[in-house]
């Protein structure tokens, strides 16, 4: 049973064009949501979160949203820049689980000059 | 300050052989944890552990055994490797569970083949 899912495995983005990333999940008991970047051969980077109490979080390029009725949290990156390509995993927590993340499968983005 | 690391970058493994994944932090972090990364899968919890001492299982702990004995080490043993063991391994560790805005580091992963 997959609780937090990425349905789009890849996404191409025009340079200085927006890059929306999605994700969804299914348990209700998650308080905080994140987002990591990651580039080849290298270990996740932590890139920005979002409390289950907020609906928005901003730190510049970056902004995370979340709908708490859809279940469904996205991350915008204005204005995308190649070096913005890599692999993003949404993760999130459950409070009443030690504090463990669960990841989506990740989604691809590259970014074209 | 190095952060997350984890040794062997590489390792070649036959299948029955055990071997140990070490991870090591310096940054004086509670939380620490092992997940794999498989095509497809993203990246699935197999052990945590919220102090030394204390270790519980993640989504997929079958075949891996995990100790905590100090704060900084956090090794990952694989007693009989198989080759569905095949995967990117990475460490993660975490100032505290109470703290989850402020992101967990990950080491730069092993890449483990099984043959």
């Amino acid at each position: 049973d997959q609780q937090v899912k990425q349905n789009s495995p890849s996404l191409s983005v025009q340079e200085g064009r927006i890059s929306i990333l999605n994700c969804d999940y299914t348990n209700s008991m998650f308080d905080y949501f994140l987002w990591y970047k990651k580039y080849p051969a290298e270990g996740p980077t932590f890139l920005i979160s979002i409390s289950s109490i907020k609906d928005k979080n901003e730190d510049g390029r970056f902004t995370v949203f979340l709908n708490k009725s859809a279940k469904h949290l996205s991350l915008h990156i204005v204005p995308s820049q190649p070096g913005d390509s890599a692999v993003y995993f949404c993760a999130a927590r459950a409070y009443n689980q030690g504090g463990k993340l669960i990841f989506g499968q990740g989604t691809e983005l590259s970014v074209k000059p | 300050n190095a952060g997350v690391t984890q040794t062997p970058k590489f390792q070649v493994l036959k299948t029955g052989q055990s071997m140990t994944l070490q991870c090591a932090q310096d940054m004086n972090h509670e939380y620490m944890s092992w997940y794999r990364q498989d095509p497809g899968m993203g990246l699935r919890l197999i052990h945590y552990s919220v102090g030394a001492g204390i270790t519980d299982q993640g989504e997929v702990p079958n075949g891996y055994n995990v100790s905590r004995s100090t704060t900084e080490d956090f090794p990952l043993r694989l007693l009989s490797a198989a080759p569905s063991q095949t995967s990117v391994y990475f460490c993660a560790s975490s100032y505290s569970v109470d703290r989850p805005n402020y992101g967990y580091t990950f080491g730069s992963g092993t890449r483990l083949t099984v043959v």
